[in-house]
């Protein structure tokens, strides 16, 4: 069974920094890209970011270019995701997604809350 | 950037009755290499993360009932429920994943008339 669980979020202040993990199990990580989708409260989904197989491939959302960073290590089966300089508008929930010809398996989400 | 422009904001429908939900992209969303849209319907509960429909606009995911379907073509994206279920109550998105961003509809709520 795929199961992917993220970890690491929580409450920070603007200006701020969290770390996101996303443990992978069930497959082989290095086969496949993983991307970050977010969603604030009572919000619809916002694509992030996204990670290639061996993590030579990065792409981010306008929104967050310059201030997060995805990467994995496909030896310990996680992904993360390095969010530096968070703003209010940053406050979601962050899932985890393995892609293939689509998003075919998502995480449960973890909750990250920006506010002072 | 691909738009992805969902109609309507909200639909209510009776028990048993069909349900259709629209997507229109700012751009075509052909995968050349095997003439399919790159297209994918969601379904999202509340407190859940959101599950595959449809994906490629009208390959059913394994395990979805067969009331739902996905058509179109070019720019247009239809999602059909044939046969309104209790269970089917949720907010429905579709999805582009031809280029980067890769952009979500704003989603439809659906909800019981």
């Amino acid at each position: 069974e795929v199961l992917l669980v993220e970890s690491g979020g929580g409450f920070v202040q603007p200006g701020g920094s969290l770390r996101l993990s996303c443990a992978a199990s069930g497959f082989a990580l290095s086969d496949y890209w993983m991307h970050w989708v977010r969603q604030a409260p009572g919000k619809g989904l916002e694509w992030v970011s996204y990670v290639n197989n061996d993590g030579s491939g990065t792409v981010y959302a306008a929104s967050v270019r310059g201030r997060f960073t995805v990467s994995r290590d496909n030896a310990k089966n996680t992904v993360f995701l390095q969010m530096n300089s968070l703003r209010a508008e940053d406050t979601a929930v962050y899932y985890c997604v393995r892609s293939t010809d689509y998003f075919d398996s998502w995480g449960q989400g973890n909750v990250v809350t920006v506010s002072s | 950037d691909i738009v992805m422009t969902q109609s309507p904001d909200s639909l209510a429908v009776s028990l048993g009755e069909r349900a259709t939900i629209n997507c229109k992209s700012s751009q075509p969303v052909l995968y050349s290499p095997n003439n399919k849209n790159r297209i994918t319907w969601y379904q999202q509960k509340p407190g859940q993360s959101p599950k595959v429909l449809i994906y490629w606009a009208s390959t059913r995911e394994a395990g979805v009932p067969d009331r739902f379907s996905g058509s179109g073509s070019g720019t247009d994206f239809t999602l059909t429920i044939s046969s309104l279920q209790a269970e089917d109550v949720a907010v429905y998105y579709c999805h582009q994943y031809y280029s980067s961003p890769y952009t979500f509809g704003q989603g439809t709520k659906l909800e019981i008339k």
